[in-house]
């Protein structure tokens, strides 16, 4: 069965800190980790995809297999990026329509 | 950018009643889901729907719910006959063939009397 475990229900952190939002996943083959994000009443958005490699709003998230992980982090964070955000895993692997499993969420508060 | 939508926002009905929610996969997208999020807890998969049949559905998607894509352009959610605990925020989502993302509606708010 596949699990994905944000341990943090809520983290808070000061405006041009660096933000870690933690992901932990249980996979028995080769996952595909999403990370969505959703701002004050509006649509989940995908933020980033592991096999994208990129940065996306400062953003960066690396797949570590060995840690089975796939932490967020922004060196410095901004206001606009108070969010709830949200780490999936998606079984699909080159074919077929894969549900999303999803974690139960981070609500991140950046103060002023 | 084209965008999922889902109506309507909310809908409240009574215990025993059917339920239609409805959506409007991006246009061209090939896979459609349906998720749900219970008010506090973690959004769930319900089911996954390609080339006019279902793909994949989790053990939440008893025989109280169906889906169908009646046209081109809609795919809806039924459920039968609805019960408290089926109060949820209902969300859409559809994606392109190939490797993409899935894109996300705005959701449906259930609420059941």
């Amino acid at each position: 069965a596949q699990r994905v475990t944000q341990p943090e229900k809520l983290l808070s952190v000061f405006k041009g800190a660096p933000v870690e939002l933690k992901c932990n996943y249980s996979y028995s083959g080769s996952p595909e980790l999403f990370w969505y994000v959703q701002y004050s009443r509006q649509r989940l958005q995908l933020l980033l995809r592991h096999i994208s490699r990129e940065s996306i709003k400062g953003f960066t998230a690396d797949l570590n297999k060995g840690e089975t992980s796939f932490h967020l982090k922004k060196p410095f964070a901004q206001e606009e990026d108070s969010a709830m955000y949200y780490c999936a895993l998606s079984g699909y692997s080159g074919g077929g329509a894969d549900g999303l499993t999803f974690g139960k969420g981070t609500h991140l508060i950046i103060q002023p | 950018e084209p965008e999922v939508t889902q109506t309507p926002s909310h809908q409240v009905t009574q215990m025993g009643q059917e339920v239609i929610l409805r959506c409007v996969p991006i246009s061209n997208h090939l896979y459609f889901y349906w998720y749900r999020q219970i008010l506090g807890q973690k959004v769930e998969f319900l089911v996954s729907f390609y080339n006019n049949e279902i793909s994949e559905k989790s053990e939440i998607f008893d025989d109280q719910f169906s889906v169908e894509r009646p046209d081109g352009s809609n795919f809806t959610l039924k459920i039968r006959s609805t019960k408290l605990e089926d109060s949820a925020m209902y969300f859409c989502a559809s994606r392109d063939f190939g490797n993409q993302p899935q894109h996300f509606g705005d959701g449906t708010r259930l609420s059941i009397l």
